[in-house]
């Protein structure tokens, strides 16, 4: 059983940059969630994606956006960055549904720095 | 809405003493309640779930919870630490609502003293 997977590990980007990350969810599982972990901090939900449909959505601006693909895997894309985007961005994969789990499984996280 | 306070950002043990994180929770429904921990530069792990069964949680590496709906708690235990035990810990709370987001708490970091 293969895990959930993200890229890159590490990512240095300018302000006012665009950027996208990736998240590959574990077999069998439908759901992807994204999480940003500042230094020092909880994580924080962003945004959920089920079966290709956003399917809940954090307190963050607009410019944080993401897709699922049929094969369930993800992507989050952040447009005009900021200083204070630079974060652990986690991904986790779940089994959503009315009768899915609510175990949500972590990636290892992509760390992104904005200059 | 939903909140979690995780006391004590530090926890400082000796090899072998009695690990205790302790979590409360705020939630306007029945919480379902979880405890995950972090290894530097590593995403999370679950290490224990409530999701309304048993009150009395085993999770992995020896850890068990307890929840405790009249404190709003569920306090995380271990009777003996380990040195592999230090890591950053953290306590997440979800709700019975299709989409199951996590609310974190600001994570406890455990030292273990040799």
């Amino acid at each position: 059983e293969t895990g959930v997977t993200q890229s890159p590990t590490h990512l240095i980007k300018t302000r006012g940059q665009q950027v996208t990350l990736r998240c590959s969810s574990q077999s069998g599982h439908n759901t992807v969630s994204w999480y940003q972990q500042a230094l020092g901090q909880g994580p924080q939900f962003i945004f959920q994606y089920y079966r290709e449909e956003e399917n809940g959505r954090g307190n963050f601006p607009p410019r944080f956006s993401g897709l699922q693909f049929p094969n369930y895997s993800s992507e989050l894309n952040v447009n005009a960055l900021e200083l204070d985007d630079s974060a652990l961005y986690l991904c986790a994969s779940s089994l959503g549904g009315g009768t899915g789990s609510y175990e949500q499984y972590f990636g290892p996280g992509t760390r992104l720095t904005v200059t | 809405a939903q909140s979690v306070t995780q006391l004590g950002s530090h926890v400082s043990v000796s090899e072998g003493a009695l690990v205790l994180l302790r979590c409360n929770y705020s939630s306007s429904v029945p919480p379902y309640l979880f405890w995950y921990v972090q290894y530097p530069n590593q995403g999370l792990q679950l290490l224990l779930k409530y999701t309304s069964a048993a009150t009395l949680v085993k999770g992995i590496n020896g850890f068990e919870a307890e929840f405790k709906k009249s404190e709003t708690s569920f306090h995380l235990t271990k009777p003996s630490a380990h040195m592999s035990d230090a890591a950053e810990y953290f306590c997440a709370v979800s709700s019975d609502t299709g989409r199951r987001a996590l609310t974190f708490g600001s994570g406890t970091r455990l030292q273990v003293q040799p």
